[in-house]
């Protein structure tokens, strides 16, 4: 089944403790992108992926990183984690960009920063 | 800064009622992509538009891309209760690796 796959689902963590969630696609898409989603203010891009080892910043980036190692992962990174993170992250994929494909999201992961 | 409005925020309709929304920018998109989000879950796409004045059906709902690919509507015949979710436009810009998306319209269709 054609996929984007994060883990964990839900993770509850302490202000400054680093964390990664990972994100997977099995459907040897070239694009790939992290999203927060936070009430009242929407889905914002957090960073996003071309293709192998190319990264760029989207709206809301401080804080975060990522990197673009394989083609299939592309793992979101907190390095010293504060509350206002807290929120619910999708990782999204699509084959190409500017294309008009759409873009298939995971299933969320959903985060508190304590 | 590319910005999509959406409209309305939120809607409660009766079963078999008519509905529109609607998703307005100012920028010109490549594309302009419907989404539906149930509650804890990702958006899943409904449709994509990419040419100016394209219509698109999928059963009870259409999608139309304006002329100068600026806006789109989602127009929704005889809602049911199923209809219920989060609806979410997103404007795909070329070559941008942006997907700027909308508010957010949340249905409620009531039996």
């Amino acid at each position: 089944e054609a996929q984007v796959t994060q883990n964990p689902r839900y993770l509850i963590t302490v202000t400054g403790k680093k964390l990664t969630v990972t994100c997977s696609q099995n459907m040897n898409h070239e694009y790939m992108s992290w999203y927060r989603q936070d009430p009242g203010l929407g889905l914002r891009q957090i960073y996003y992926s071309m293709n192998v080892e190319v990264t760029d910043k989207g709206d809301v980036p401080e804080g975060y990183k990522v990197s673009r190692k394989e083609k299939r992962n592309f793992p979101l990174i907190l390095e010293s984690p504060s509350p206002n993170q807290t929120s619910l992250y999708f990782c999204a994929s699509s084959r190409l960009l500017g294309q008009g494909y759409g873009y298939t999201f995971g299933s969320g992961t959903r985060l508190t920063v304590v | 800064t590319q910005l999509l409005e959406q409209s309305p925020q939120f809607l409660s309709i009766q079963e078999g009622e008519n509905l529109t929304v609607y998703c307005n920018s100012s920028s010109v998109f490549s594309s302009l992509q419907w989404y539906r989000q149930e509650p804890g879950e990702g958006p899943v796409l409904l449709v994509t538009v990419v040419t100016g004045g394209e219509v698109k059906k999928l059963k009870r709902l259409t999608f139309q891309f304006g002329d100068a690919r600026k806006d789109s509507s989602l127009h929704i015949t005889a809602a049911q209760p199923g209809d219920t979710g989060l609806y979410l436009c997103a404007g795909e810009g070329s070559n941008t690796g942006k997907l700027i998306f909308g508010q957010g319209t949340t249905l409620q269709v009531k039996p």
